[in-house]
């Protein structure tokens, strides 16, 4: 039973260059949200993906944009990317019929630098 | 205000001893609670829910008092291998249920 996988795990850019990330969730999930863990700092919601369209946005600006496909699998894009833009991205998965009390599954991350 | 709010630590605690761990949470419709693990580098990992009637596994112990707005984590017995950063996570209730994350409380068990 795969869990959640990432691509890349670790990826080096400079600024104003753009990124794409990449996520198939756990069989059986239907439902990605993604993740900015910046150093020191909790994981922050970027935006979650359900039946291919963008279910529910955090506070990040238009760079940061989605896709998810008929196989469940996700995106995330950065354009322009930022200093600030250097951490950890998580994908997360879970199933949207599920309990309200489930648990999301987290990926290894792929951990993005900026320089 | 933060959302969730943790003690960051850090807590060196020697090997045998008792850890709590305190989080506070701003938004009453909160849904569901949760605490994970993350070790160094590596992602979240879910270690338990939260129940409002209490819940334990094993060395863990967690509470929730809703009125207050607070959760708790209890380790009895700490071991080296509880070394790691706790997050305190809320289920903010959203059509979404995405999750909301303290900024961790880092625990070190000492030998």
């Amino acid at each position: 039973d795969a869990g959640v996988t990432q691509s890349p795990t670790h990826l080096i850019k400079t600024r104003g260059q753009q990124v794409t990330l990449r996520c198939s969730p756990k069989s059986g999930h239907d439902t990605v949200s993604w993740y900015q863990q910046a150093l020191g700092q909790g994981p922050q919601f970027i935006f979650q993906y359900y039946e291919e369209e963008e279910r529910q946005r955090g506070n990040f600006p238009d760079r940061f944009s989605g896709h998810q496909f008929p196989n469940y699998s996700s995106e995330l894009n950065v354009n322009a990317l930022l200093l600030g833009d250097s951490a950890l991205y998580l994908c997360a998965s879970s199933l949207a019929q599920g309990a309200s009390n489930q648990p999301q599954h987290f990926g290894d991350g792929t951990r993005l630098s900026i320089l | 205000r933060k959302e969730v709010e943790q003690d960051p630590g850090p807590f060196n605690v020697p090997e045998g001893a008792t850890v709590d761990f305190n989080c506070t949470y701003s938004n009453s419709a909160s849904q569901s609670f949760f605490w994970y693990r993350q070790d160094c580098r590596k992602e979240p990992k879910l270690l338990m829910s939260v129940y409002s009637s209490g819940n334990e596994d094993g060395r863990f112990t967690a509470q929730l008092n809703r009125a207050s707005q607070y959760i708790s984590l209890l380790i009895r017995d700490s071991k080296l291998s509880d070394s790691a950063t706790y997050l305190c996570v809320v289920n903010m209730g959203n059509s979404a249920r995405q999750l909301t994350f303290g900024s961790g409380t880092q625990l070190t068990v000492l030998p």
